[in-house]
């Protein structure tokens, strides 16, 4: 079985301040880690992967998130937060041979102006 | 023209009702997927198909169903609609391919009254 946790339900922080999203994972073999982003009345939209290679992915509007086998985690974040990144965030994986992505719960991020 | 188009956009109908949401894409994708989501539930699978003769029963595929009429278009049913299924619908397509993410609509918000 496939699944991904994301313990917050929110996350505040300061336009500015550095933002980091938490998400870890639960797979039988190599995973393929996805992050998405949902604005107000949107559907969601794909900000970037890790398939193999480089643990640190760089995505869309500056985020970038960190691969670590070790503690099964692809924390997503952005050195300097924007009120734009408000959002509902959503953490996902599937593995090779699994034909569908097993998604997280979502986080809310509310950038404080 | 949007990749994903879902149809309608907001649908307000009353119990007992029947409803078909739609969806069609341009991207040429074999596999799509419908999803439902509540707040603080994240995303669950209705229901999902590889191709136009395979579909597949999700997570809370009950009191739904689904029609693959072509490649491009996937229909979901709501044969008798309750009020718990109150929700945000979203369509999904993705190529074949762990390493492949989803494309989503911009999602179907359907109230039953």
């Amino acid at each position: 079985a496939q699944s991904v946790a994301q313990p917050e339900d929110q996350v505040n922080v300061a336009e500015g301040n550095p933002l980091t999203v938490k998400c870890t994972y639960s797979v039988s073999g190599n995973p393929y880690l996805f992050w998405y982003v949902q604005y107000p009345n949107r559907g969601l939209q794909f900000l970037l992967k890790y398939i193999t290679g480089d643990n640190l992915v760089k995505g869309s509007y500056g985020f970038e998130a960190e691969f670590n086998k070790s503690q099964t985690s692809f924390h997503l974040k952005k050195p300097s937060a924007l009120v734009s990144d408000s959002a509902l965030y959503f953490c996902a994986v599937r593995t090779y041979g699994n034909n569908r992505l097993a998604f997280g719960k979502g986080n809310q991020v509310v950038v404080i102006p | 023209d949007a990749d994903v188009t879902q149809t309608p956009r907001n649908r307000i109908t009353k119990t007992g009702k029947r409803i078909m949401l739609e969806c069609s894409q341009t991207k040429g994708h074999d596999r799509m997927y419908w999803y439902r989501q509540d707040p603080g539930l994240g995303l669950q699978l209705i229901y999902y198909s590889f191709d136009v003769k395979d579909i597949n029963k999700g997570e809370i595929s009950d009191g739904y169903s689904v029609s693959r009429q072509a490649q491009a278009k996937f229909s979901l049913s709501l044969e008798s609609a309750i009020p718990n299924q109150t929700a945000l619908y979203f369509c999904a397509t993705s190529d074949s391919g762990a390493n492949y993410g989803y494309t989503f609509g911009s999602g179907t918000r359907l109230t039953v009254v």
